[in-house]
């Protein structure tokens, strides 16, 4: 069963930066897409990031292009995100999941870890 | 991008209730579309993939169905623990994109 634990939120002043992890275990990391979505309070899921298995082709939300930058270490099963110049909108739990059926050209996310909150404010 | 319209926004329902709920999509996503369920203080779930396949470990009271732009969550018999809010997403192209939700409250 895939396992899947977030880390490295926390409050942050406008124009910060944070890098959040994401540490997966229960499955082949290396062959499976892996993605950010987030969550603002109160609000629905919303998709930030995906980066594939093997070629390491990565997809942005057009309001995190440029600030983002998804990355992974296939060697420690770790999934990480980049997020430079916060912006108050950008508050929310980012959750990361895998994606298995991302090489069929499905992207769903079948497994999400539990969270980790990034909080914009001054 | 492809818009993803939930409705209802909420359903009152009581145990053992069948309840529906519906997504439409701004345009053709074939059967590429999932379902999840979000408990308060918790991650979704995934429920449904490709339209109607149940996720493993999912209670067989859950079903989808639908092509194209418009796909039915079906909840056969309300359980106590099925209030939750439901997401549908669209798993066709990026950018990868959710419903509204809906949530079902007693």
């Amino acid at each position: 069963e895939a396992q899947l634990e977030e880390s490295g939120g926390g409050m942050v002043q406008p124009g910060g930066s944070l890098r959040l992890s994401c540490r997966a275990s229960g499955f082949t990391f290396s062959n499976s897409a892996m993605s950010w979505v987030r969550q603002a309070p109160g609000k629905g899921p919303e998709w930030v990031s995906s980066i594939s298995g093997i070629f390491t082709h990565t997809y942005y939300a057009d309001s995190v292009n440029g600030r983002f930058t998804i990355s992974r270490d296939n060697s420690q099963n770790t999934l990480h995100l980049q997020i430079n110049n916060l912006r108050a909108e950008d508050t929310a739990m980012y959750y990361c999941a895998n994606q298995p059926r991302f090489t069929s050209g499905y992207y769903d996310f079948e497994s999400w870890g539990q969270g980790t909150l990034v909080t914009v404010s001054s | 991008d492809i818009q993803m319209t939930q409705s209802p926004s909420f359903v009152s329902a009581s145990v053992g209730d069948r309840v529906t709920i519906t997504c439409r999509a701004s345009q053709d996503v074939g059967n590429w579309l999932a379902w999840y369920q979000q408990k308060p203080g918790k991650a979704p779930k995934l429920l449904i993939y490709a339209t109607s396949s149940l996720q493993s470990g999912v209670p067989s009271r859950f079903s989808g169905s639908g092509y194209g732009t418009d796909f039915t969550l079906t909840i056969s018999s309300l359980q106590s623990e099925d209030f939750a809010t439901y997401y549908c997403q669209q798993a066709n192209s990026f950018p990868l994109t959710f419903g509204g939700g809906t949530k079902v409250e007693i």
